[in-house]
């Protein structure tokens, strides 16, 4: 596609459920983003993916929270056991190294 | 780390009137880059700015980057009511992390 795109876009789960959130680049972009927004608030960094090398994990708040990018395209976050404060939009974002799109996010709530 | 600031935290302005916003980081960016986020959806991107002293416009939007690469701002002229938005800036260092501004919120009053 065009740009970048996430899946699900609204996710709900029960507290200590595992969560998996997509996230596909834009074509051709070795750059990819995971950011967190809660409601009314900025982006918090969460990790970023640079080509083959180690992902810079240091936005991650706890070890729940993991991500892999495969083949250097699609990428998975996952939180495991939910708790209540993981409430917020996930936002994917890849970049060509000048300019960052962003994805539409991925809307969880945790009950 | 890096820090940014973005100011204002928020505007009430008349439909027509020009808008006025900036950034500023404690160290050097490479590239400033302007978003603006309606509800529900990711940011786009509104602006890309490459060097210092870089002035661009973008229709209604002139951004420009700073001199000092420390410091950014937008302006919105003639506003209309679907400039109606959250503004955030971000800067993008050697390693091409970006950093973001919290954000300024536009209320434009028809």
């Amino acid at each position: 596609g065009a740009g970048v795109s996430q899946s699900p876009s609204n996710k709900v789960t029960e507290k200590g459920k595992d969560v998996e959130l997509r996230c596909d680049p834009i074509s051709g972009h070795t750059a990819l983003y995971w950011y967190r927004q809660s409601l009314g608030q900025g982006l918090e960094f969460l990790i970023y993916f640079q080509g083959n090398s180690a992902p810079d994990k240091s936005g991650l708040p706890s070890d729940r929270f993991s991500a892999e990018r495969t083949g250097g395209s699609v990428s998975t976050l996952t939180i495991q056991r939910t708790q209540q404060e993981d409430s917020a939009v996930y936002l994917c974002a890849s970049s060509n190294y000048n300019e960052q799109f962003f994805g539409p996010g991925t809307r969880l709530t945790v009950l | 780390g890096q820090q940014l600031n973005q100011s204002p935290q928020s505007m009430f302005i008349q439909e027509g009137e020009d808008v006025s916003m900036n950034c500023t980081s404690s160290s050097i960016f490479n590239t400033w880059l302007w978003y603006k986020q309606d509800p529900g959806e990711g940011p786009v991107l509104l602006i890309a700015l490459y060097k210092a002293g870089e002035l661009t416009s973008n229709g209604r939007l002139t951004a420009q980057f700073g001199i000092t690469r420390k410091d950014s701002f937008l302006n919105i002229s003639a506003s209309i009511p679907s400039d109606v938005g959250i503004y955030f800036c971000a800067g993008r260092d050697n390693f091409n992390k970006f950093y973001f501004g919290s954000g300024t919120k536009l209320n434009v009053k028809p």
